[in-house]
């Protein structure tokens, strides 16, 4: 069965701190793989991972794809408060022709001052 | 519109009634998603539309569930005879592109408590 699996669930760290989170999949005919950020409402987007080994980086945060070993990873560093939020991840792929977004069950970070 | 609208916002309904939450997808966006997200979870896939056209239905969990767009552009998530299980955030999603999902832009989601 296609899977999303995120780890840790849960994560408390303090300011300042740097964090990594993990991402693994398994699917078939693998076409993207996306990060979230979820704080009180919408996810909002934060990268779209195609290729392996290509970092995407936005400010503090960035993220890196590993096809062979089906894993990614969100490194934020010098964390702030307002990076507390769950994180998901979301693998696209095709099943039967039509595409799919299935997604992890999410990190929640705590960043306490 | 600037963003996905998505109405109401929280509905409480009794056991047994049915209910219908609507989607208005950012303006010219191809892709409608419909994801059910219980807490402390990630989005559960139930549907999703390129344009009028609905691809997958795989994620409804029983016949109760249905959804349409008509018109491609607003959609409908209908759940007859609502059960206490159904409770959870229905969130809608739309993207820019048909063939390949890209970025989804959320909705705030309508949270559903069935009593």
């Amino acid at each position: 069965e296609d899977k999303v699996v995120q780890s840790p669930l849960s994560l408390v760290v303090h300011e300042g701190d740097t964090v990594t989170l993990n991402c693994s999949y398994e699917v078939t005919n693998f076409r993207s793989l996306l990060w979230y950020k979820q704080e009180k409402k919408a996810p909002t987007f934060l990268f779209m991972l195609t290729s392996s080994g290509i970092e995407k980086k936005s400010g503090r945060l960035s993220s890196i794809l590993d096809k062979k070993e089906l894993f990614s990873i969100l490194n934020i560093t010098a964390t702030q408060t307002g990076d507390s939020a769950v994180y998901l991840c979301a693998v696209e792929y095709l099943i039967q022709g039509a595409q799919k977004l299935v997604f992890g069950q999410g990190t929640r970070l705590t960043i306490n001052p | 519109g600037a963003g996905v609208s998505q109405s109401p916002r929280y509905k409480v309904t009794k056991r047994g009634q049915d209910v219908a939450l609507r989607c208005d997808p950012i303006s010219g966006h191809v892709s409608l998603y419909w994801y059910r997200q219980a807490l402390g979870q990630g989005p559960e896939f139930l549907t999703y539309f390129n344009y009028e056209a609905q691809q997958d239905k795989s994620g409804l969990p029983n016949d109760r569930f249905s959804a349409e767009r008509p018109e491609g552009s607003i959609s409908t998530l209908t759940i007859q005879r609502t059960e206490q299980r159904d409770s959870a955030m229905y969130r809608c999603a739309s993207s820019s592109t048909g063939t390949h999902t890209g970025e989804l832009f959320f909705g705030e989601g309508s949270r559903l408590t069935v009593l």
